[in-house]
């Protein structure tokens, strides 16, 4: 089946220090990669998407994210994190390119200062 | 606000009763799409509709769920005979469809549902 996968529940990282929140996924030809945001009480927000060209991508608010086809994986990094950056974090693939995003299951990030 | 609207945000409801949400996608965007999340998880995909026609249902969608939009514009999910399992977030999303399908999604804060 094709879907994306993020591995961690949750990632803690000081303020200032760099993060990574992990997506890998598994998916037939080109895969369409997303990453959204979503802060407590909020809608999801887009940060980037990966469709073609450059392996990294950059993003709303300082985010980036690689694209590794050799180990499928599409993750969300920010060299210096901020304790605004604390919320869920969603992988997600375009499946069969017809619009309709599937998801994985979030990863909580929380930054302390 | 020309974002996606829904509205109610909050649905308190008894078990076996009717609740119907609906949802104003940014205008010039022709599909739309509604998702369920609850609590850890991942938004679940629905069903979704290019203009007014409803391209594609989930599996997840029993036959208490109906979704439409009859206009090409806004939208009403109806849940009827209502199930604590129904109790969710029901997110809706908005696109400016292309044929590659690479466009972002845009949702609205969601409607809440409890069933007691």
């Amino acid at each position: 089946a094709q879907s994306v996968a993020q591995p961690e529940d949750q990632v803690n990282v000081a303020e200032g220090n760099p993060l990574t929140v992990k997506c890998t996924y598994s998916v037939s030809g080109n895969p369409y990669l997303f990453w959204y945001v979503q802060y407590p009480n909020r809608g999801l927000q887009f940060l980037l998407k990966y469709i073609t060209g450059d392996n990294l991508v950059k993003g709303s608010y300082g985010f980036e994210a690689e694209f590794n086809k050799s180990q499928t994986s599409f993750h969300l990094k920010k060299p210096s994190a901020l304790v605004s950056d604390s919320a869920l974090y969603f992988c997600a693939h375009n499946y069969n390119q017809g619009g309709k995003l599937i998801f994985g299951q979030g990863t909580e990030l929380s930054v302390k200062p | 606000d020309t974002g996606v609207s829904q509205d109610p945000r909050h649905k308190i409801t008894k078990r076996g009763q009717n609740v119907t949400f609906r949802c104003d996608p940014i205008s010039e965007h022709n599909r739309l799409y509604w998702y369920r999340q609850t609590l850890g998880q991942g938004p679940e995909f629905l069903t979704y509709f290019q203009n007014e026609a409803q391209l594609e249902k989930s599996r997840l969608l029993s036959d208490r769920f109906s979704a439409e939009r009859p206009k090409g514009s806004f939208s009403t999910l109806e849940i009827q005979r209502t199930e604590q399992g129904d109790s969710a977030m029901y997110l809706c999303a908005s696109s400016l469809g292309t044929g590659s399908g690479t466009g972002e999604l845009f949702f609205g804060e969601g409607s809440r549902l409890t069933v007691l």
